[in-house]
């Protein structure tokens, strides 16, 4: 069993929808990061939790310490958002990946 | 202002030639370094880990190998390629001082 689980692996929305995905973690953390990976391959960091909510632009992070879990939600979506959305979470000096969400966003 | 590079972007090895994938860190001391492996429709594979010169951490058994010969550049090396190597790596860098990790561009290695 993986230490972090994603959902859903892929996704397809159309222009404009919310869009909601889900990690969940079974190690104890320091920190949570939702991390976005463009087809060209590189990887930046798009949050870092470790408690409450935070957002930034059309972008919200949440994370639930007791329950373990953690959401990524965009409201109206764009293309531009198609990417793979990683969660990763920090334990010690390790990081442990999720094995990403697909995300397309249609005209 | 703090930056990693990593190169080169992408790679095509023949199998049985060696490997050499560098990653330096700009804007920071005494990092936390990592080299990580995502092979197709797998999520990032944890390779090696490394706290300070010259101290390397295996997390896989395998054909690759890693050094840091200085605080911040940290290498992955293979003597001999195999098919199975071929995949994306990503460096990648964290403190102890605060929990964020900031990531290469990768490298896309396929071995032919």
């Amino acid at each position: 069993k993986n230490e972090v689980e994603q959902s859903p692996q892929n996704l397809t929305a159309q222009e404009g929808e919310f869009i909601t995905i889900n990690c969940s973690y079974s190690v104890g953390i320091s920190a949570l990061h939702w991390l976005q990976q463009h087809p060209g391959g590189g990887i930046v960091s798009l949050f870092m939790l470790s408690s409450g909510k935070k957002k930034h632009g059309r972008l919200i992070a949440t994370i639930n310490i007791q329950e373990k879990h953690s959401s990524l939600h965009i409201t109206a979506s764009h293309p531009r958002d198609s990417a793979v959305y990683i969660c990763a979470v920090r334990t010690g000096n390790q990081f442990y990946f999720g094995t990403g969400t697909s995300l397309t966003v249609i005209p | 202002s703090q930056t990693i590079h990593q190169w080169p972007a992408t790679l095509v090895q023949p199998v049985g030639s060696p490997l050499s994938l560098e990653c330096t860190v700009e804007g920071t001391s005494n990092p936390n370094l990592y080299w990580y492996r995502q092979a197709a429709g797998r999520g990032l594979q944890l390779l090696f880990y490394s706290v300070g010169i010259g101290q390397i951490s295996s997390e896989v058994p395998q054909n690759l190998s890693a050094s840091r010969p200085q605080d911040r550049q940290f290498i992955l090396s293979s003597k001999k390629l195999l098919l199975s190597d071929s995949g994306f790596y990503l460096c990648a860098w964290s403190t102890d001082m605060n929990t964020e990790a900031f990531f290469g561009q990768g490298t896309r290695l396929t071995v032919v």
